[in-house]
């Protein structure tokens, strides 16, 4: 039953591929998000989206998309990977609206680019 | 533009001290503040939810205050036991979908 999944939980890949990481979340959240945490453990945005609205952060390369075939999944996907985008990925979801609730994290997904 | 500080960046106690955890933040006109939790290759754990117009919020041994207008709040751990030792982590979210995290204080509680 868990709330915020991701999969894989580990990724190793060579640079130049394509990869996605998948989400799913089954608390009935309106908003997912993507976070990127480096290596110095500094967490940092990515995307939001809900059902309305995609948020892009200006600094996340377009070779990131996030792409949420339904409302309990959004996935991240990677093109042209490079070194530097190895990294924890979290994956999270809120409700946002009407009240507030916290912020549910995935495990996260350790993306290692060789 | 909201930056979110976290001192002190790393903290060791022994088991059964009272400690204090600071975040501050430069942006008063919040929505509200999380604190988190994270185990080493874990995903964050939410502890506490602070909406803008609260001043504080507990859950069992953890206090955490909010104050705005200054822009700081402060996580209190009672009483620590071994099982506290973790990155605490707090963020700040300013509008709906924005959230903005510090770098976090990594905790040891000594037993």
């Amino acid at each position: 039953d868990t709330a915020v999944s991701q999969t894989p939980k580990y990724l190793v890949t060579q640079m130049g591929n394509d990869k996605s990481i998948k989400c799913e979340q089954n608390l009935g959240h309106d908003t997912m998000y993507w976070y990127k945490q480096d290596s110095k453990k500094f967490l940092k945005i990515m995307f939001s989206y809900n059902n309305k609205e995609l948020i892009i952060n200006e600094t996340v390369p377009n070779r990131f998309s996030p792409k949420s075939p339904d409302k309990a999944h959004l996935n991240l996907h990677i093109n042209s990977l490079e070194l530097g985008d190895s990294a924890v990925y979290f994956c999270a979801s809120s409700q946002v609206g009407a009240g507030s609730s916290p912020l549910h994290f995935g495990n996260g997904t350790r993306l290692t680019v060789t | 533009k909201q930056e979110v500080t976290q001192i002190p960046a790393a903290l060791s106690v022994p088991e059964g001290e009272n400690l204090v955890l600071n975040c501050s933040f430069t942006d008063s006109a919040i929505y509200n503040l999380q604190w988190f939790r994270q185990d080493p290759g874990k995903g964050l754990t939410s502890l506490l939810l602070i909406q803008s117009s609260q001043r504080e919020q507990t859950s069992g041994r953890l206090n955490a205050s909010l104050d705005k207008s200054s822009g700081r709040s402060t996580l209190y751990i009672a009483a620590s036991q071994p099982g506290d030792s973790a990155t605490y982590l707090c963020a700040v979210k300013r509008n709906n979908n924005d959230m903005r995290f510090g770098a976090g204080t990594r905790l040891t509680v000594k037993p």
